[in-house]
């Protein structure tokens, strides 16, 4: 039931490259910035991409992220076991009038 | 060091009422929006409310509308969430976090959080 859709789970091995997409609509994603937050269990999440594609201090180059039309996606580079964790997209959505988060897709590094 | 520290979670009945804190520090606290946002156990994120710098505005999703109200006070460096009439489904982690809308809108730093659980 959320705004955006994000897929429930990706793996893929060490070394390699992942994307993750997040789905919506004009009156968010189509219009607006999209931001990454990564989750560990038990812990708040953190800000990992904001405005489409830009770091925050400290977050490491392997991420990068874009934004065509209403979606956008998220790629980690060089995947690493410490990748583990749910990645949520976010957005401001001008229908609603606040921000709309996806539903969180959990990265598995085989 | 920029902190935001949730209190005031716990158990309470449905239809009950809880105060939830959020204390900062290490930040030029009256100049930016804040918001909550909450989890329920094992679920995505959800945003809940903001309010404005100068507490002038905030707003809501639909779902708390008419049972939750928003505050703030500058001088204490504080954000609060008064909840009324809690429902089952406002069970969760509160963690609030603080606004960015310099390069679109985002949320820069949160807190660890704070549990509701709402259960009889």
């Amino acid at each position: 039931q959320f705004v955006l859709t994000q897929p429930p789970s990706v793996s893929e091995a060490p070394r390699q490259r992942v994307t993750i997409s997040c789905s919506g609509s004009t009156s968010n994603i189509g219009n607006n910035g999209v931001n990454w937050y990564l989750q560990f269990p038990g812990k708040p999440p953190k800000l990992l991409i904001y405005y489409d594609n830009l770091l925050p201090s400290g977050v490491s180059d392997r991420f990068s992220g874009s934004r065509s039309g209403t979606s956008a996606s998220l790629a980690i580079s060089g995947l690493q076991s410490e990748d583990e964790a749910v990645y949520f997209c976010a957005a401001w959505d001008e229908r609603l009038n606040g921000p709309v988060f996806g539903g969180g897709t959990k990265l598995i590094v085989l | 060091e920029m902190q935001l520290v949730e209190s005031g979670g716990g158990l309470v009945q449905p239809g009950g009422s809880l105060r939830l804190s959020c204390a900062a520090s290490g930040l030029t606290f009256s100049t930016y929006w804040m918001s909550w946002v909450r989890q329920a156990p094992g679920k995505g994120l959800e945003w809940v409310a903001n309010i404005k710098e100068d507490g002038s505005e905030e707003y809501y999703v639909d779902s708390v509308k008419g049972r939750f109200t928003i505050s703030r006070d500058n001088a204490k460096k504080s954000v609060y969430l008064e909840m009324s009439s809690v429902r089952a489904e406002d069970t969760g982690v509160y963690y609030c976090a603080r606004e960015r809308t310099t390069s679109g809108w985002y949320l820069d730093y949160w807190g660890q959080g704070t549990l509701v659980t709402v259960s009889s």
